[in-house]
């Protein structure tokens, strides 16, 4: 597709219930961001990959969060034996290369809501 | 630290009034990059500008303008002749001198609602 995509729009988790979270970013993007919005809030830094490799994981809040991009192109975002406080929308952003000249587009979000 | 402030929650205006957004913001890089980011009902944040710290000349783009004036750390964006398409919440952010998106430090947005 033209931009970022994540799968699914709408995600309602039972507490303790683990969730998978799926982007696509743009097509020869080496750069992908996760970024978490709370209701109300800018959007928080997760974790960045290039290529595959995970360079950055300092804003994930715990250890029950877990991403991976294993061949460089789809990530997944996991959250293990969600909580209330993970209800957010999870934004994923992809860019060509890193740095100030490569313009980061964002997908939709993935809405997550933990009952 | 880096912080970004957007002290209006929400604005309304009527349509063709121009309006103005806030964004203050602080750091101790000497060499940062702005950004001004749209949110439209759909969720997804479209890049509108990014500068950095050395160009403080402003920008007109179409009805859009930005005026950055590093002596008061404020980055504000102007909508001329205000759009009931431009309604989204608007988000400032401010990266270090990588400008990637890793580095992105968001403030809390602004809801622009724009009245027929």
């Amino acid at each position: 597709g033209a931009g970022v995509s994540q799968s699914p729009r709408y995600k309602v988790a039972k507490r303790g219930q683990d969730v998978a979270l799926r982007c696509d970013p743009i097509s020869g993007h080496v750069s992908l961001f996760w970024y978490q919005q709370a209701l109300g809030q800018g959007p928080e830094f997760l974790t960045y990959f290039q290529n595959e490799a995970q360079l950055d994981k300092s804003g994930l809040p715990s250890d029950r969060f877990f991403a991976e991009r294993p061949e460089g192109s789809v990530s997944t975002l996991k959250i293990q034996r969600t909580q209330q406080e993970d209800s957010a929308v999870y934004l994923c952003a992809s860019s060509l290369v890193r740095g100030p000249n490569t313009e980061a587009f964002f997908g939709q979000g993935t809405r997550l809501t933990v009952v | 630290a880096q912080k970004v402030t957007q002290a209006q929650t929400e604005i309304s205006v009527v349509e063709k009034e121009d309006v103005t957004l806030d964004c203050v913001y602080e750091t101790r890089d000497t060499t940062y990059y702005l950004f001004w980011y749209k949110q439209p009902p759909s969720g997804e944040l479209v890049f509108l500008i990014r500068r950095n710290s050395f160009d403080e000349q402003n920008e007109i783009s179409g009805r859009y303008s930005w005026n950055f004036q590093k002596s008061t750390s404020s980055f504000n964006f102007t909508i001329t002749a205000s759009q009931v398409v431009d309604s989204a919440v608007y988000f400032c952010a401010l990266s270090d001198d990588s400008g990637s998106a890793r580095q992105l430090t968001f403030g809390s947005g602004t809801q622009l609602t724009v009245l027929p």
